[in-house]
């Protein structure tokens, strides 16, 4: 079975531009979480999709927004780019029946914010 | 907001060693997780632990749940070089509806070296 993908893996962006980033989970999976990971604040919880419905948030500013698709595939997009977005944003699927504990994480994008 | 301090931030140790780091936190948890990273990967799982008291191994890994449901301790035991990596731990709060699907809260990580 293939594992969790994430499009692009690298990804240079401006200040004020908006980017969105790509995630397919692994076969049967319909639960998708999103992290962003900062050497200075660690793992941090972005949110969490089910069947195309926001299930959990993080405390992140309204900027970060995401969707599920109906095939479970996500995305999750950033408005206004800052500095700080600068990170490596991770994307988890979970298998139906469970929830973040039992979440497959992919590669991970790199965003770096210039 | 929730917040794990995981300890100690770093390692240096010669291989063949034991390793121990740990979780605690001022909420209480569903679950305790744990993880391990290699550069350019995302966090892989290790051990999750379901039940206070709860002590679970896999291969040279053994981790415990506490029993105050605040803490969590990783021990590896023989260490190897492969065993470098960014370690993770997460715990699960309770949803608000009451199911399982509360949101992951992780610990800054613990970072290994391993000197052959």
């Amino acid at each position: 079975k293939a594992g969790v993908t994430q499009t692009p893996r690298y990804l240079i962006k401006t200040r004020g531009q908006q980017v969105t980033l790509s995630c397919s989970p692994i076969s049967g999976h319909r639960s998708v979480s999103w992290y962003q990971q900062t050497p200075g604040q660690g793992l941090q919880f972005l949110f969490e999709y089910f069947s195309e419905t926001q299930r959990n948030k993080g405390n992140f500013p309204g900027r970060f927004s995401g969707r599920q698709f109906s095939n479970s595939r996500s995305e999750m997009n950033v408005s206004t780019l800052e500095l700080g977005d600068s990170a490596l944003y991770l994307c988890a699927s979970s298998p139906i029946g469970t929830g973040q504990e039992t979440q497959y994480f992919g590669p991970g994008t790199r965003l770096l914010v210039l | 907001g929730q917040q794990l301090n995981q300890s100690p931030q770093s390692m240096f140790i010669q291989e063949g060693e034991d390793v121990s780091m740990n979780c605690t936190s001022s909420s209480i948890f569903n679950t305790w997780l744990w993880y391990k990273q290699d550069p350019g990967e995302g966090p892989v799982l290790l051990i999750a632990l379901y039940k206070a008291g709860e002590l679970t191994s896999n291969g040279r890994l053994t981790a415990q749940f506490g029993i105050t449901r605040k803490d969590s301790f990783l021990n590896i035991s023989a260490s190897i070089p492969s065993d470098v990596g960014i370690y993770f731990c997460a715990g699960q709060l309770p949803s608000a509806g009451g199911t399982s699907y509360g949101k992951l809260t992780f610990g800054q990580g613990t970072i290994l070296t391993v000197h052959p």
